[in-house]
C-alpha cells in the first residue's frame, strides 16, 4: 500500500516568509509524527498527535513553529518568519497507534527546506 | 532523559566483509530499540526493532541485532555487506514509559563500503 507522503519535497524560500509542509500518513494510521533533520543537530523529535490532538507540543523548537491535523488524517506544519537555521529535511512519520514506543513509526521521504 | 550514543560517526568496511554499528543508550527502563537506515535524499527505512522476548532479532536485508542488558547496547550486524548497504544507520530508543512517544536518535554512523 502507499505510504507516507510529505509535500513538497524540496522548498526554497527567503527569509522572513512563511512556511508550510504537509504529511500524508498510512491509511488508518492514527498516531503522527514530525521530526527535522539538520547537520548540527541530527534527528530530533518536535510533536506528535494521537488522532487531532497534540498532547505535547514542548518538542517544537520555538513558537514561529505551529502543526496541526485534521480529520485524523493530514498534517500541516507551518513555519513562521523563517529563519536561516530553519534550514533542514522535515520528516514526518505515522504509527498505527501511539501505544507508547512500542510502535513502529513509518517515515515519509521528508521535505527539505532551504531558507535563504 | 534518555539518550542514543553511536560511537562511530564513520565505518568504511570492504565488500563482503562483516559489520556491526555500534549503539549505546541511556535509559531507567528496559526501552524499545531500533534501528533504521537512509540512503542519500531518502527517508528513514524500518532495518528491526527489539520490544522484548529474543534478544537476537533478526531484520530486512540480511541484518540483525542483539540488545545486552548489561551493556546498555544494541549493536546492528552483518555477516556480509553488499555494496547496496552504503548508508546511514541510525539507532533509536522509543520510551516505555508512554507520554510523549516520539524516539530518540543518535547521531548516525556513515557506513561506506570498499570494492
Amino acid at each position: 500500500g502507499a505510504g507516507v507522503s510529505q509535500s513538497p519535497s524540496n522548498k526554497v524560500t527567503e527569509k522572513g516568509k512563511d512556511v508550510e509542509l504537509r504529511c500524508d500518513p498510512i491509511s488508518g494510521h492514527t498516531a503522527l509524527y514530525w521530526y527535522r533533520q539538520s547537520l548540527g543537530q541530527g534527528l530530533e523529535f518536535l510533536i506528535y498527535f494521537q488522532g487531532n490532538s497534540a498532547p505535547d507540543k514542548s518538542g517544537l523548537p520555538s513558537d514561529r513553529f505551529s502543526a496541526e491535523r485534521t480529520g485524523g488524517s493530514v498534517s500541516t506544519l507551518t513555519i513562521q518568519r523563517t529563519q536561516q537555521e530553519d534550514s533542514a529535511v522535515y520528516l514526518c512519520a505515522s504509527s498505527p497507534s501511539g501505544a507508547g514506543g512500542a510502535t513502529t513509526q513509518y517515515f515519509g521521504p521528508g521535505t527539505r527546506l532551504l531558507v535563504l | 532523559a534518555q539518550s542514543v550514543t553511536q560511537p562511530d560517526i564513520h565505518i568504511t568496511v570492504s565488500e563482503g566483509a562483516s559489520l556491526e554499528l555500534r549503539c549505546n543508550y541511556s535509559y531507567g527502563a528496559t526501552p524499545y530499540l531500533f534501528w533504521y537506515v537512509q540512503s542519500p535524499g531518502q527517508g528513514l527505512q524500518l532495518l528491526l526493532k527489539y520490544f522484548s522476548g529474543d534478544t537476537l532479532v533478526q531484520g530486512i536485508k540480511g541484518f540483525e541485532a542483539e540488545f545486552k542488558r548489561s551493556q546498555s547496547s544494541f549493536n546492528l550486524r552483518k555477516p556480509s555487506v553488499h555494496w547496496s548497504d552504503a548508508a546511514e544507520y541510525f539507532c533509536a530508543v522509543g520510551l516505555s514509559g508512554g507520554g510523549a512517544d516520539g524516539l530518540t536518535f543518535g547521531k548516525g554512523t556513515h557506513l561506506i563500503i570498499q570494492p
